[in-house]
């Protein structure tokens, strides 16, 4: 399996802030890549495929980098809606893995 | 508008086998454009991927789960399920079911745009 690592495991910021969230791999793949945004109590949001093209409908503050090892998902001018937990997921291979998570907290 | 959502009990006993089943609606399970998948997230933790169905009957499982897991898919009632056996505490968790993309992904993979509310399956005697 993949594994995935996520940092930082948490984030404190402030609205208007630009943050990055970084996911390394435990191998090395190409952009299979995904980015999800997870509110208290609900499904996960798909904000990222690809390693960077945009979900329909997410707003263009996101935006997603990286291949190889090494991808980070930015968000600029943090918004109150964006306080949540984001997870990065793998699917280089069809043994799907995801990151512990980035909680980003006021 | 293409949805999914589980249904299940909520509670099972130790050693017993979970059962869960996902209603597709607003589309069809017989499509190439999605696996079909099974998701969990534990209390407090993160998501793991527990398994996936094409509509060509092909499935994939974790390998930490495999030889507990049964993934099936009934196009007729356009559901998918699955069967989880030896539950145990460890087994807690809320459990999505969810249509995985395969545009842009390799063979057998996938990613997440479509979820499921989610269900809590707390495992106790």
């Amino acid at each position: 399996d993949i594994q995935m690592t996520q940092s930082p495991s948490t984030l404190s910021a402030s609205i208007g802030d630009r943050v990055t969230i970084t996911c390394r791999a435990s191998q090395s793949f190409s952009d299979w890549l995904a980015w999800y945004q997870q509110k208290p109590g609900k499904a996960p949001k798909l904000l990222i495929y690809r390693a960077s093209t945009l979900q329909t409908g997410v707003a263009s503050r996101f935006s997603g980098s990286g291949s190889g090892t090494e991808f980070t998902l930015t968000i600029t001018n943090l918004q109150p809606d964006d306080f949540a937990t984001y997870y990065c997921q793998q699917y280089n291979t069809y043994s799907l893995t995801f990151g512990g998570g980035t909680k980003v907290e006021i | 508008q293409l949805q999914v959502q589980e249904s299940g009990p909520g509670l099972v006993k130790p050693s017993e086998t979970l059962s869960l089943t996902c209603n597709v609606s607003g589309g069809s399970t017989f499509t190439a454009n999605h696996y079909w998948s099974w998701l969990r997230q534990p209390p407090g933790k993160g998501l793991e991927w527990i398994g996936s169905i094409y509509y060509t009957g092909s499935t994939y499982y974790n390998p930490s789960l495999k030889s507990r897991v049964t993934v099936s898919l009934d196009m007729s009632k356009n559901q998918f399920s699955l069967k989880l056996n030896y539950m145990t505490a460890a087994d807690t968790a809320v459990y999505h079911c969810a249509g995985g993309s395969v545009s842009m992904a390799p063979l057998g993979a996938c990613y997440f745009p479509l979820w499921g509310r989610g269900t809590l399956v707390t495992v106790s005697s």
